[in-house]
């Protein structure tokens, strides 16, 4: 069964304060791990897409990274209107691409205090 | 705004009740997912439908049921319903062409009481 755990569980961080969070997972033939960010009571928000070990992508004040085990979620100076819960999810399915879903972590819910 | 809209925003009803949520995906997008999040499980993958047909299901009850029509809409019919159905549904769509990622619509929050 495809798992995913992300840590911390929450943090708390200075504005300014730069730190990284992490998503591991567990699962057959990965097809494409996800980084969403939730704001409370919203849907989630797409932030980047990696398929293979060694991919990085950049938004901003985030950048994520992908090794064959897990990925992190580095932000670099954050303001306070990037606390938020940020979802890891993986994809896995068919390589048609018709017929998947994405199993997600439980989050880490991030707080950027001024 | 990710183009994904969800019908109603919030429901209230009573145990036993059966209630239908609806979703209209993003222009172009022949797929739908639902979810179902809860405090204590997090975002979980019910089921998905591609272009009209059901193409993989996850940790849907047997009472929640869904269709995709063929203007792309897509609905969740959930019935028979428990205290421990309460939860925010989500409906995300995808183009699933030169991508696989998952836009998600606001969400409908359902209280069973």
């Amino acid at each position: 069964e495809d798992q995913v755990t992300q840590s911390p569980e929450a943090l708390r961080l200075q504005e300014g304060e730069s730190s990284s969070l992490n998503c591991s997972y567990t699962v057959s033939g990965l097809r494409g791990l996800f980084w969403y960010r939730q704001d409370p009571g919203k849907g989630p928000e797409f932030l980047f897409t990696l398929y293979s070990a060694g991919e990085e992508k950049e938004k901003e004040r985030l950048k994520a990274t992908l090794t064959k085990k897990e990925s992190f979620l580095h932000i670099t100076a954050p303001k306070p209107e990037d606390s938020a819960t940020y979802l890891c999810a993986v994809r896995t399915g068919n390589s048609g691409g018709s017929n998947y879903k994405l199993t997600f972590g439980k989050g880490t819910l991030l707080t950027v205090n001024p | 705004d990710s183009g994904v809209t969800q019908t109603p925003k919030h429901l209230i009803t009573a145990t036993g009740q059966r209630v239908t949520l609806r979703c209209s995906p993003r222009s172009g997008d022949l797929s739908v997912y639902w979810y179902q999040q809860s405090l204590d499980q997090g975002l979980q993958f019910l089921i998905q439908y591609y272009n009209g047909e059901e193409r993989a299901k996850g940790n849907i009850l047997e009472r929640f049921s869904a269709q995709q029509f063929p203007d792309l809409h897509s609905e969740l019919n959930l019935s028979s319903l428990e205290l421990g159905d309460s939860a925010l549904y989500f409906c995300a769509s995808s183009p699933l062409t030169t991508s696989y990622e998952q836009y998600f619509g606001p969400g409908t929050r359902l209280t069973v009481t």
